[in-house]
């Protein structure tokens, strides 16, 4: 069964840096996926197309401060230099044959 | 600039249907692969169906199966969801997304604003 696995939480201080984690089930290690940024009271907005091989394609607007790495199961989402509107819930997302399935999110609190 | 517009939702009893609608705009919408994704309120997102560019195609969650009908209208740049026998748990906010050009790759890369659906007597 394909699921994608996230923390609930993570936090980090103005001008910091986060790691976000995104962990493919067992079997499904080498599928790519795509991370979604959700503020509060909006709908969500594209960030990026992550690859096993760590290779990403960004959306249109999104900064470079946002990047994406891989390493075996899980995929990563790193925001540097943290602002106060990168305060979001942030999904990850991947594909089956016929069903697209998302991870549970992890909520970024700005400090 | 692409843009996606849901309408359509509104309050409705248990059992019964509705009628979603996704107008799109500022890309080749026939080119494309078409989605629709929910968020009950304060919950994660729930991925719903996708149609394929020329509507030959269609998938569903479980969830929804048997009940819900996507579909498109290539002329009109349209992508529906025909919602029947509509439970307490279908409502949530209903995204519009754009999906890939490759058949087969199904993530989203523009979402609409949503439309609240609420289920309940």
């Amino acid at each position: 069964q394909l699921v994608l696995t996230q923390s609930p939480s993570a936090s980090a201080s103005l001008g910091a840096s986060v790691r976000l984690t995104c962990t493919l089930s067992s079997g499904h290690t080498s599928y790519a996926i795509a991370w979604h940024q959700q503020q509060p009271e909006k709908g969500p907005r594209y960030l990026m197309k992550l690859n096993s091989d760590g290779s990403h394609s960004k959306g249109n607007g999104i900064p470079d401060r946002f990047s994406g790495s891989s390493s075996g199961a899980e995929r990563y989402l790193t925001i540097s230099s943290l602002q106060s509107d990168d305060e979001a819930d942030y999904y990850c997302q991947t594909w089956g044959t016929d069903y697209g399935v998302f991870g549970g999110g992890t909520k970024v609190t700005v400090l | 600039e692409v843009q996606l517009v849901e309408s359509g939702g509104v309050v409705v009893q248990p059992g019964g249907s509705l009628r979603l609608s996704c107008a799109a705009s500022g890309f080749s919408f026939d080119d494309y692969t078409m989605h629709w994704v929910r968020q009950a309120p304060g919950k994660g997102l729930e991925w719903v169906s996708l149609i394929i560019w020329d509507g030959g195609s269609t998938f569903y969650a479980d969830s929804v199966k048997g009940r819900f009908t996507i579909s498109r209208d290539n002329s009109k740049n349209s992508l529906y969801l025909q919602m029947n026998s509509l439970r307490p748990e279908d409502s949530a906010f209903y995204y519009c997304a754009k999906g890939s050009r490759i058949f087969g790759e199904y993530y989203f890369d523009y979402w609409g604003q949503g439309t609240l659906v609420t289920v309940s007597s």
